[in-house]
């Protein structure tokens, strides 16, 4: 069956880097658009970031763009969210998504960062 | 950028028929997909392309969409469907995908 699994989320002081990572299974991965998605305590979901399963085309919110990096190693099954320059307000759950049907078919179970000094 | 808009909450009677809007404009052109999420827990596709269920989604849980609101309709609701309750849309004309604000649903 279909499986994500997000990894890489800490407490981290404003400023500070973070890159998370998710595991792929169950799946064509090579062959699937995948996404970040995060959702902040309390709060609804924001669409942060989305990757085509080449990694040529690329797009991020207008919240993550030029602080964050989106990829893939489609030989590991794998995608990463490079995070810099973090902020108190990206403290959130984040969620890797595979792309279907114009929407979010499956999602992983969430990695938590905390941006805090 | 492209804004949708729920109610913040919906409180429905078990048994009864919950009704959840999505106001966007012209949304009735677009493709839209609504999510189930249950506390502590990651969303859950429940309608795609507007009204198709996954595999594994109750006929209970269907969707409509025209003009200007989308709807999600949740009938013979049971408690288990006590969640919130997202829509989602693709912003083409600046390569984002949007969601709505949310909608708490409370079975009474």
């Amino acid at each position: 069956q279909v499986q994500l699994v997000e990894s890489g989320g800490d407490l981290v002081q404003p400023g500070g880097s973070l890159r998370l990572s998710c595991a792929a299974s169950g799946f064509t991965f090579s062959d699937t658009y995948m996404n970040w998605i995060r959702q902040a305590p309390g709060r609804g979901l924001e669409w942060i970031s989305y990757i085509s399963p080449s990694g040529n085309t690329i797009y991020y919110a207008d919240s993550v763009k030029g602080r964050f990096t989106i990829s893939r190693d489609n030989a590991d099954k794998s995608l990463y969210l490079s995070m810099n320059t973090l902020r108190a307000d990206d403290t959130a759950v984040y969620y890797c998504a595979s792309l279907a049907y114009s929407g979010f078919e499956s999602w992983g179970q969430g990695t938590l960062v905390a941006v805090s000094s | 950028s492209y804004v949708l808009s729920q109610p913040p909450s919906v409180s429905v009677a078990p048994g009864r028929t919950a009704s959840i809007s999505c106001g966007g404009s012209d949304i009735g052109s677009q493709s839209v997909q609504w999510y189930q999420q249950k506390p502590g827990q990651a969303p859950v596709m429940v309608i795609y392309y507007d009204k198709d269920r996954p595999s594994g989604i109750p006929e209970r849980f269907s969707g409509s969409n025209s003009g200007n609101t989308a709807t999600l309709t949740i009938s013979r609701v049971e408690a288990g469907d006590e969640a919130d309750y997202y829509c989602q849309v693709w912003d083409g004309n600046i390569d984002h995908y949007v969601f709505g604000s949310g909608t708490k649903v409370t079975v009474l």
